[in-house]
């Protein structure tokens, strides 16, 4: 079974600073996918980024990068510029194989952005 | 662009109801699932479904819950005698076929609210 590991709870920055969370995962599988997903408090699942285990160039999508490190079983999401709006639950997510499988999600961290 | 769609909103229940959860997923999608997340925890896994059948289940998918496709565009799910426990908001999702270049990514509904009372 896998598991997702999100270590920090709660974060917090300021408006057009960057901000780091961590996201760890314990797999056997050699063929997964990994996501960050934004669940802002209207509670929609919003995607943000998704990272294919076999390429090795890390995902970017605008202000969103993640640093991934499949031997070190690593997965943190980089939020630079930070926006008011980026102030949400972030959940990173893994899936084995390819379509139908199921979503395992960390716990979550809470990440405030403040003026 | 297309979304996935889910009613009701909230839905408001007695212990012992049944109750019946509708999604629309993407026109498109061929994968289906339920997710569900208990207020202040981290979002579960249900089941997947792909050419009427259940592909996958979590331990969660017991005999209480069931899910259907009824028609070509509705994919239901069922929860037969509803206990305080299953409040809960229970989310959609839907991914394209194999093949497509981000067929893999699962693309959510806004949720319906199931209070249990």
């Amino acid at each position: 079974a896998q598991t997702v590991t999100q270590s920090q709870p709660e974060m917090s920055v300021q408006e057009a600073e960057t901000v780091t969370l961590s996201c760890t995962y314990d797999t056997s599988e050699n063929n997964y996918y990994l996501f960050w997903y934004k669940q802002p408090p209207s509670r929609q699942m919003i995607l943000v980024i998704r990272q294919e285990a076999y390429k090795q160039q890390n995902a970017t999508e605008n202000r969103f990068s993640v640093n991934f490190q499949k031997a070190a079983k690593s997965f943190s999401l980089k939020i630079s510029d930070s926006q008011l709006g980026d102030t949400a639950m972030y959940f990173c997510a893994f899936m084995k194989g390819n379509s139908g499988y199921a979503l395992n999600f960390g716990k979550g961290t809470s990440l405030l952005v403040t003026p | 662009e297309p979304e996935v769609t889910q009613t009701p909103s909230h839905q408001v229940t007695q212990m012992g109801q049944e109750v019946i959860l509708r999604c629309v997923p993407i026109s498109n999608h061929l994968y289906f699932y339920w997710y569900r997340q208990i207020l202040g925890q981290k979002v579960e896994f249900l089941v997947s479904f792909y050419n009427n059948e259940i592909s996958e289940k979590s331990e969660i998918f017991d005999d209480q819950f069931s899910v259907e496709r009824p028609d070509g565009s509705n994919f239901t799910l069922k929860i037969r005698s509803t206990k305080l426990e299953d409040s809960a908001m229970y989310f959609c999702a839907s991914s394209a076929p194999s093949g497509g270049r981000s067929s893999y990514e699962q693309y959510f509904g806004p949720g319906t609210r199931l209070t249990v009372t």
